[in-house]
């Protein structure tokens, strides 16, 4: 059972240019979580999403960001046009639904975006 | 504003040594603490503390929660080159599942 898979695991981009970063779930899991570690922070948690639904984005910025979690496919950040304060890695994780406790995060590894 | 702060923030240590990290939080609706070890991709989870004074155990690691004085530890024993990783701390509060991370603590075992 392949865990959190995440692509590109490496991503450049110049300043103004979209970056869509992809995460497919582990197998089973309809519950996804995107987190950002800026250089020398902790993971920020962002948006938590299930399938076709948002349903916590309150620590994702207004503007330029977007996330999407289709009902097929991987989910989907999207940031356009951006700046080099972007620059930081992007978790993805997923989990299961239990209703009641906490549902284990599972991490994927990670797309390191680099905006020159 | 909700705060994780672990340290020291690295530690250089031989193997064989034991070695005690800290994870200090003020949290809003505090529901429980998360430790997580990261190799060079993804966390992987060790520990869930959710009551005070409990000890949990893995294999040479454990752990242990204070919530007056709002703090974990994690303890490994007889280190190992591979320990070797960043460790990081989680607080989890009233949402259930929005985790708020510590910086990590950087841990490198030397033969």
């Amino acid at each position: 059972n392949a865990g959190v898979m995440q692509n590109p695991r490496h991503l450049v981009r110049r300043r103004g240019q979209e970056a869509r970063l992809r995460c497919s779930p582990m197998k089973g899991h309809s519950h996804v979580y995107w987190y950002r570690q800026l250089p020398e922070e902790g993971l920020k948690f962002m948006v938590y999403l299930q399938k076709e639904n948002i349903i916590d984005e309150s620590g994702m910025p207004k503007e330029r960001f977007s996330a999407e979690f289709p009902k097929e496919g991987p989910s989907i950040l999207r940031i356009q046009q951006v700046v080099r304060g972007d620059s930081a890695a992007y978790f993805c994780a997923s989990s299961l639904q239990k209703k009641g406790a906490y549902n284990e995060q599972f991490f994927g590894p990670g797309t390191r975006l680099t905006v020159l | 504003e909700d705060k994780v702060v672990q340290s020291p923030l690295s530690l250089v240590v031989h193997e064989g040594d034991t070695v005690t990290l800290n994870c200090s939080y003020e949290v809003t609706n505090f529901r429980s603490l998360l430790w997580y070890k990261q190799e060079k991709k993804a966390p992987t989870f060790l520990f869930m503390l959710t009551s005070s004074g409990i000890e949990k155990k893995s294999g040479r690691l454990s752990s242990i929660l204070d919530k007056k004085e709002l703090f974990s530890i994690l303890n490994i024993t007889a280190t190992q080159t591979g320990d070797s990783a960043v460790y990081l701390c989680a607080v989890l509060a009233n949402s259930g599942y929005a985790l708020n991370f510590g910086k990590g603590t950087s841990l490198l075992v030397t033969p």
